[in-house]
């Protein structure tokens, strides 16, 4: 069973350009979180989605950033003209059931992609 | 407002001796903790997750302890080695849709 899968793993990006950061869960798994680590700071929590749904979207800066999970396919953060201060690692987790199912909630992370921005 | 707090920010200690990495958070009312250890420029590695039920988990050398009440957990790694070294997160659930909040972590490092 494969782990959660980001790609790409490092992306550059000059300011003004998209960056699109994509999240392959794990077999089974239905619920996606999306975390940031900006450099020298802890993880900060973005995002959560369901399949085609966005639960919690509090954590997630109100312009130029996106978040989707199709049903088909990886979910997919997206920013819009990015800035340096966008330089970040962005982790994707995901978990099996969501806490309103379940108490037990353990989530599972992927490697991260880093993004930096020129 | 939640907030984690590791202490200390970094740990050296020589291989063989017993790890105690803290955790204290502000608000009693969590769902669940979870311990992670982070590799220089990887992913996080979950290590134990307590229910907010539970006051310990086990694996291996690794033992976490929960004590909801005053807004603590320790993870003991016993007989530390070299491998080790990383970067140890606590991070809590506080609610239902279950995202995490972090501390700011533990940096660790066992000598040989």
């Amino acid at each position: 069973n494969a782990g959660v899968m980001q790609n790409p793993r490092h992306l550059v990006r000059r300011r003004g350009q998209e960056a699109r950061l994509r999240c392959s869960p794990m077999k089974g798994h239905s619920h996606v979180y999306w975390y940031r680590q900006l450099p020298e700071e802890g993880l900060k929590f973005m995002v959560y989605l369901q399949k085609e749904n966005i639960i919690d979207e509090s954590g997630m800066p109100k312009e130029r950033f996106s978040a989707e999970f199709p049903k088909e396919g990886p979910s997919i953060l997206r920013i819009q003209q990015v800035v340096r201060g966008d330089s970040a690692a962005y982790f994707c987790a995901s978990s099996p059931v969501g806490l309103k199912i379940s108490s037990y909630n353990e989530q599972f992370f992927g490697p991260g992609t880093r993004l930096t921005v020129l | 407002k939640q907030e984690v707090t590791q202490i200390p920010a970094a740990l050296s200690v020589p291989e063989g001796e017993n790890l105690v990495l803290n955790c204290s958070f502000t608000d009693s009312a969590i769902y669940n903790l979870q311990w992670f250890r982070q590799d220089p420029g990887k992913g996080l590695t979950s290590l134990l997750l307590i229910q907010s039920s539970q006051r310990e988990q086990t694996s291996g050398r690794l033992n976490a302890s929960l004590d909801k009440s005053s807004g603590r957990s320790t993870l003991y790694i016993a007989a530390s080695q070299p491998g080790d070294s990383a970067t140890y997160l606590c991070a809590v659930t506080t609610d239902s849709w279950g995202k995490l909040q972090f501390g700011a972590g533990t940096q660790v490092v066992v000598t040989p």
